[in-house]
């Protein structure tokens, strides 16, 4: 079956810009987490959606946003993007969710630059 | 707040080595999952292995297993007949019920032909 999709692979923005990032989870899995890679932070929770709903939530300001669709498909939006915001945004997909042990599913993320 | 700790930035192993990869974790937590995932240059994140806490018998996927120590909270990985295709970002991972995964800092495998 099909894996977790993200898209775009690859985004330049500037900063002041806002940017949308989307991911497919894998059919039928409800779950979708998001995480911010940087050289320096690591791996950080941004949020997790379930069936439409956010479930749990990360420490990140409030330009950091989602939502997630009825076909689970969700989407992370990122306003006035600042030089820091620039990472490997991954996503990753699962049956039951945070919290529970069902696997994670990771995609190839998307790779954004803020210049 | 959990935290995971990998204190290895960087090894390396020899090809058809042993190599092990150190992790510890801090919880107040009974019950938890701890993983090991693999980021290879393709950046995706793969699942090793993953231990549940309650299981004292530690988990093993073919050339993988994992050393649990829940009264130390430790919990390293070891790759027995290391390849080539082993070399990788290697990250340790905590998770609770009703919480989101805390990954370490990851250590960077280099396997030597």
């Amino acid at each position: 079956k099909a894996g977790v999709t993200q898209t775009p692979r690859y985004l330049i923005k500037t900063r002041g810009q806002q940017v949308t990032l989307s991911c497919s989870p894998i059919s039928g899995h409800r779950s979708v987490s998001w995480y911010q890679q940087t050289p320096g932070q690591g791996l950080q929770f941004l949020f997790e959606y379930f069936s439409e709903t956010q479930r749990n939530k990360g420490n990140f300001p409030g330009r950091f946003s989602g939502r997630q669709f009825s076909n689970s498909r969700s989407e992370m939006n990122v306003s006035t993007l600042e030089l820091g915001d620039s990472a490997l945004y991954l996503c990753a997909s699962s049956l039951l969710g945070v919290g529970t042990d069902a696997e994670a599913f990771f995609g190839q993320g998307t790779r954004l630059t803020v210049v | 707040a959990q935290t995971v700790t990998q204190s290895q930035p960087e090894m390396s192993v020899q090809e058809a080595e042993t190599v092990t990869l150190s992790c510890t974790y801090d919880t107040s937590e009974s019950d938890y999952y701890l993983f090991w995932y693999k980021q290879p240059p393709s950046r995706q994140m793969i699942l090793v292995i993953r231990q549940e806490a309650y299981k004292q018998q530690n988990a093993t996927e073919n050339r993988f297993s994992v050393n649990f120590q829940k009264a130390a909270k430790s919990f390293s990985l070891k790759i027995s007949d290391s390849q080539l295709g082993d070399a990788a970002m290697y990250f340790c991972a905590y998770q609770s019920s009703g919480s989101r995964l805390t990954f370490g800092e990851g250590t960077q495998l280099t396997v030597n032909p």
